[in-house]
C-alpha cells in the first residue's frame, strides 16, 4: 500500500512555463515533507522541503505548497528551464523516537521542459 | 571526498551468489541509510544507521540482506545467496545529524542477478 503517491509518471511543460507536480499521501502521522530530483545514473539530490506546521516554502524558482486536510503537496518551478528535466521525487517522513529519518518515496514524476 | 561514494558502480552477479555494496558516507555524517530502488520505482527504505550503531532495520526484504557499519564511517550492504527479484539500484545516503532532511545520496550500485 502506497502511502506517498505520485499519480503522473511524466510531465511536458514548454521553456518559460510553470511546471506544477503533485503529491498525495496517506499517512496522517507525516511530518515533514522533501523533493528530490534526479538525473540519470545519478543519486536523487535534495530540492526543497517543508514542515508541517507550514503551508508554503519558497526558494528560488521553486515553491513547495502543502495542504494538511487534504493530505497533498506540490511542486512549482517557475520559469522551468531545459535544465529542469529530470524526475522528481516527492518524500516524506514522522518523528520516531525523537527524530525524522526514514523517508518514504512516490514513484516519481519524469519532468520534460522543451526549448 | 566531497559526496557519497558508492562502490561498486555495477554489479552483475549469478544467482545464489554472494555480493557486498559499499558506501563511504560524506565525513563526519552521523546518520546513514540504504535504500532500495527497483525499476520505475521510488526509493524505498532498508536500513539505517547512527554512527555504528544499527538503530532500524526493518526495511530489510530478507534474512539474506545484513548491513554493518563497523566504525561508524564506512557501511557494508551485503547479499547473501541473490535472487532475481533483489536485481535493483542500492542506494546510500548521510546526513550530519540524527534527522533524515536533506539526505546526501550517492549514485548507487546498480545490482543485476542473473
Amino acid at each position: 500500500d502506497q502511502q506517498v503517491k505520485q499519480n503522473s509518471p511524466s510531465l511536458s511543460v514548454q521553456e518559460g512555463r510553470i511546471s506544477i507536480l503533485n503529491c498525495d499521501y496517506t499517512n496522517s502521522m507525516f511530518d515533514y515533507f522533501l523533493w528530490y530530483k534526479k538525473y540519470p545514473a545519478e543519486g536523487p539530490t535534495f530540492l526543497i522541503s517543508i514542515s508541517s506546521i507550514k503551508d508554503k516554502n519558497e526558494d528560488g524558482r521553486f515553491t513547495v505548497f502543502l495542504n494538511k486536510s487534504a493530505k497533498h503537496l506540490s511542486l512549482h518551478i517557475v520559469p522551468s528551464q531545459p535544465g529542469d528535466s529530470a524526475v522528481y521525487f516527492c518524500a516524506a517522513s514522522e518523528v520516531r523516537g525523537g527524530s525524522n529519518y526514514k523517508l518514504t518515496f512516490g514513484k516519481g514524476t519524469l519532468l520534460t521542459v522543451n526549448p | 571526498g566531497a559526496g557519497v561514494s558508492q562502490s561498486p558502480r555495477y554489479k552483475v552477479a549469478k544467482r545464489g551468489q554472494d555480493v557486498a555494496l559499499r558506501c563511504d558516507p560524506i565525513s563526519g555524517h552521523v546518520s546513514l541509510f540504504w535504500y532500495q530502488q527497483a525499476l520505475g520505482q521510488g526509493p524505498e527504505f532498508l536500513t539505517y544507521f547512527q554512527n555504528e550503531a544499527q538503530l532500524d532495520k526493518s526495511g530489510l526484504p530478507s534474512d539474506r540482506f545484513f548491513a554493518e557499519r563497523p566504525e561508524g564511517s564506512v557501511s557494508t550492504l551485503k547479499i547473501q545467496r541473490t535472487q532475481q527479484e533483489d536485481s535493483a539500484v542500492y542506494l546510500c545516503a548521510s546526513t550530519p545529524g540524527r534527522t533524515n532532511t536533506e539526505a546526501f545520496f550517492g549514485q548507487g550500485t546498480r545490482l543485476t542477478v542473473v
